[in-house]
């Protein structure tokens, strides 16, 4: 089954403990991207990744850093959360930013 | 700067009445534009893209590239039809380089009452 799976699905943590959430597709898109999703403020692309090895940043990258080593992966990374960052948080992939993939969500809280 | 601008938090209709979910954008550029759905508890999914011109699901939206906006309507809404809807803008950068930014709108949602 064509998918885009987010792991962990929920997550409770503290201010400045690194964490990782994942992104893997099975899809063999060439594009995948990292939104964030607030009340009030719509989903905001916080990075993309055109290709392998090729990632920039979108409207909302500060706090956040990611890597394209495969073609299927695409982990956020946050090296020292802060409580502003908690939200919800959606990967996605697509043969470009025309037609895209959604995951599931993952819901963090940063204490 | 890039923006989209769904002006409508929520939308609250009758079943069997059209409905009009508006979005404005703000690009100098040639955009593309996608309307996007989240039905409850279900992912974000692409509703349809301008470029396509398709009607989904009886949901047709036209490009107004004098008045910058690309609004969603269906003649005539369904309970089913209650979500949360998206619009979104990435920037054109020629034909074949279309750069990686989507911009999404706020977003609306949507009411169908019995």
């Amino acid at each position: 089954e064509a998918q885009v799976t987010q792991n962990p699905r929920y997550l409770i943590t503290v201010t400045g403990k690194k964490l990782t959430v994942t992104c893997s597709q099975n899809m063999n898109h060439e594009y995948m991207s990292w939104y964030r999703q607030d009340p009030g403020l719509g989903l905001r692309q916080i990075y993309y990744s055109m290709n392998v090895e090729v990632t920039d940043k979108g409207d909302v990258p500060e706090g956040y850093k990611v890597s394209r080593k495969e073609k299927r992966n695409f982990p956020l990374i946050l090296e020292s959360p802060s409580p502003n960052q908690t939200s919800l948080y959606f990967c996605a992939s697509g043969a470009g930013p025309n037609e895209q993939f959604f995951g599931p969500g993952t819901r963090l809280t940063v204490l | 700067a890039q923006r989209v601008t769904q002006p409508e938090k929520l939308l609250s209709v009758f079943k069997g009445a059209p409905v009009e979910l508006k979005c404005n954008y703000s690009y100098s550029g040639s955009p593309e534009l996608f309307w996007y759905v989240q039905y409850s508890r279900q992912r974000l999914q692409l509703l349809l893209r301008h470029i396509s011109r398709e009607s989904i699901k009886g949901f047709t939206a036209d490009l107004n590239k004098g008045e910058t906006s690309f609004h969603l309507k269906k003649p005539f809404a369904q309970e089913e039809d209650s979500a949360m809807y998206y619009c979104a803008l990435t920037p054109l950068r020629g034909i074949y380089n279309q750069g990686g930014k989507l911009i999404f709108g706020q977003g609306t949602e949507l009411s169908v009452k019995p």
